[in-house]
């Protein structure tokens, strides 16, 4: 069991640079997530699915887009980067959305966006 | 909207002294309490997960008490070892859902 993978670990990125984030999860979870954690602030959630083919708005969408074609498979999107998206993205994934549950996390993606 | 703070940010102590992190959260109506341990450069890991019903939880040298109507919890680590030097983040359920509010994490090094 790899349990949750990230794709790259690092990336630099110009400013107006796209790209995609790739987490691959194996453990047949039915929800995923993605987190930026930037210094000083705790982890805040991005985006989530509840299940293949569905996405939802987290915290600090702006800037990101998402999608789930794939039980397995959570794609984070930054079609224009920004300075502002400089940071660690961690992708974590969960059997079901119910509160008392743990969400497993991936290692991160180191983002600089210059 | 709930609030997840925790001090202090870092905490440098010599190897075998107990160690004592505090997580405070504005709104107490929570349904469980997270802590989490984050390795330089690596993902979360979670530790212990308390219920809104449990005054507290252990794992081995690990201990972490809930007080829901003061609004925090506290980790112990009892005899601390060099390998306990990592980032202690403790979270929260927004409300009756899964999307978790983060606090930024206590920093212990533990000096052999």
């Amino acid at each position: 069991n790899a349990g949750v993978t990230q794709t790259p670990k690092f990336r630099v990125l110009k400013t107006g640079q796209s790209m995609t984030l790739l987490c691959a999860q194996d453990m047949n979870h039915e929800y995923m997530y993605w987190y930026r954690q930037d210094p000083g602030m705790g982890l805040r959630l991005i985006h989530y699915s509840v299940g293949e083919g569905t996405t939802a708005k987290g915290e600090v969408p702006d800037g990101y887009n998402v999608s789930r074609l794939k039980k397995q498979n959570f794609l984070l999107g930054l079609e224009s980067a920004a300075p502002s998206q400089t940071s660690v993205y961690f992708c974590a994934s969960s059997w079901s959305g119910t509160s008392g549950e743990t969400q497993y996390f991936g290692p991160g993606t180191r983002l600089l966006v210059l | 909207k709930q609030e997840v703070t925790q001090i202090p940010a870092a905490l440098s102590v010599p190897e075998g002294e107990n160690l004592v992190l505090n997580c405070s959260f504005t709104d107490s109506a929570i349904y469980n309490l997270q802590w989490f341990r984050q390795d330089p450069g690596k993902g979360l890991t979670s530790l212990l997960l308390i219920q809104s019903s449990q005054r507290e939880q252990t794992s081995g040298r690990l201990n972490a008490s809930l007080d829901k109507s003061s609004g925090r919890s506290t980790l112990y680590i009892a005899a601390s070892q060099p390998g306990d030097s990592a980032t202690y983040l403790c979270a929260v359920p927004r409300s009756n859902d899964y999307k978790l509010s983060f606090g930024a994490g206590t920093t212990v090094t533990v000096r052999a």
